[in-house]
């Protein structure tokens, strides 16, 4: 049980395109999703959290408009990057949790591998 | 100081032999405490979590919690090379709070 499936798994783009990354919780119901950035032989580093519903909980530095998050359901989240450029190429990992019982684990998907050209 | 500590080490062990993993915390408050393991070029993965002090096992991993200490450690035993990876450990002060993610130890198993 809890599953995530993150896509797409890997992209490769031109500077300046917008890039949209899905998470699905395919066995619970995800009421909290986070957004992952890693780069290489680096810590997880948190861009932002989402409930159902509410709009997204950015951390500091992280740009709201260039990394859009939508979370309109229990079991979607998406993040789109917008106008990517070369330095937003990394490891983008979501995570999901379901609240209903204290104290659930967060359990993440696999990951998307972005490539800004 | 950071909120979630970890020695980043490589840490090696030989197969077969018992790897042990420490994570230090700063709030007293935290409640829930989760260890991920993350293979290179993968997404971490759940091993185990653990709310109450003392032992909880589960197969060949023992999570140890001391809340006294504000010290959480897991036991990896008979440890194969497959489990080399790094270690995540994350602390969770609220049920519906966001968790904090220690920087990861590194483990090494040597056939």
């Amino acid at each position: 049980g809890a599953v995530v499936s993150q896509h797409p798994s890997w992209v490769i783009c031109k500077s300046g395109t917008s890039v949209k990354i899905e998470c699905r919780s395919l066995d619970f119901q995800a009421t909290t999703m986070f957004w992952y950035r890693q780069f290489p032989k680096q810590s997880l580093m948190l861009m932002a959290t989402s409930n159902e519903g509410s709009k997204a909980t950015y951390e500091q530095g992280v740009e709201k408009d260039k990394f859009l998050i939508n979370h309109a359901s229990l079991t979607l989240s998406t993040l789109t990057v917008t106008s990517a450029h070369p330095e937003d190429s990394s490891f983008y990992i979501c995570s999901a949790r379901a609240d209903r019982e204290a104290g659930q684990p967060q359990h993440f998907g696999d990951g998307t591998r972005l490539s800004i050209l | 100081q950071k909120e979630v500590e970890q020695n980043s080490g490589p840490l090696s062990v030989p197969e077969g032999a018992i790897a042990s993993l420490n994570c230090t915390y700063s709030d007293r408050g935290s409640q829930s405490f989760f260890w991920y393991r993350q293979y290179s070029g993968k997404s971490p993965e759940l091993i185990m979590f653990i709310y109450s002090n003392g032992d909880k096992e589960d197969g060949r991993f023992t999570a140890q919690l001391n809340k006294a200490s504000q010290y959480v450690s897991l036991l990896i035993r008979d440890s194969q090379p497959s489990d080399s990876a790094t270690y995540l450990c994350a602390v969770r002060k609220t049920n519906a709070g966001k968790s904090t993610f220690g920087d990861g130890t590194t483990l090494t198993v040597k056939p």
